[in-house]
């Protein structure tokens, strides 16, 4: 079964330090996964997807098939980090192509 | 650059009634995603269309209807509203042609908030 876990749902660190945001995948094959940010009151934004391999707002995401694992990290937190992030898998039946959530790890950055 | 527009942002409804929420994606993106999130909740996906035929779906109750039209334009239609139904829904897009069908990026609007009383 398709499946994505985020294990924490609250995730609080001091600015400037690092953070990392668990994923954890379930999937019988060759997923797509992907990092959604959703800021206060904001819409869904991509933050990034494993395939470009890029590295958003210094954040970065390895895609780990043997843990399959695709966690985000980022060496120095900053405030306007806080947000819910998602992390999300892409199916690739034959036209199913919705996106299996994680339930989000909310992230609070302190002062 | 154009982003995805959904309307109307906020709606209020009574239970029972009737309520039409609209999508227009990306310009030349084929596919259209509708997800619910509760408060507090991830976003479930709901259904999806692609080039105007219903491509997936998801956990949408049988009191709601969806479509798509000639123009890609989405609407999802939802009646016999009940309090359960309050939620924020996103309308998502993408362009299964340009990127080959192979887990492309969806584009996110910035949600309609539905408060049922």
């Amino acid at each position: 079964a398709q499946r994505v876990t985020q294990p924490e749902k609250l995730l609080s660190v001091f600015k400037g330090a690092p953070v990392e945001l668990k994923c954890n995948y379930s999937y019988s094959g060759s997923p797509e996964l992907f990092w959604y940010v959703q800021y206060s009151r904001q819409r869904l934004q991509l933050l990034l997807r494993h395939i470009s391999r890029e590295s958003i707002k210094g954040f970065t995401a390895d895609l780990n098939k043997g843990e399959t694992s695709f966690h985000l990290k980022k060496p120095f937190a900053q405030e306007e980090d806080s947000a819910m992030y998602y992390c999300a898998l892409s199916g690739l039946g034959d036209s199913n192509y919705q996106l299996i959530w994680g339930a989000g790890t909310k992230l609070i950055i302190k002062p | 650059a154009a982003g995805v527009i959904q309307s109307p942002r906020h709606l209020i409804k009574e239970k029972r009634e009737t309520a039409t929420l609209k999508c227009y994606p990306i310009p030349r993106h084929d596919t259209v995603y509708w997800y619910q999130q509760g408060p507090g909740q991830d976003p479930q996906f709901l259904i999806s269309f692609y080039e105007k035929m219903q491509s997936d779906k998801g956990s949408i109750p049988d009191r709601f209807s969806a479509q798509q039209f000639s123009d890609y334009h989405s609407e999802l239609n939802m009646s016999s509203l009940e309090l359960g139904d309050s939620a924020l829904y996103f309308c998502a897009s993408s362009s299964k042609g340009l990127a080959g069908g192979r887990g492309e990026t969806q584009y996110f609007g910035p949600g309609t908030r539905l408060l049922v009383l």
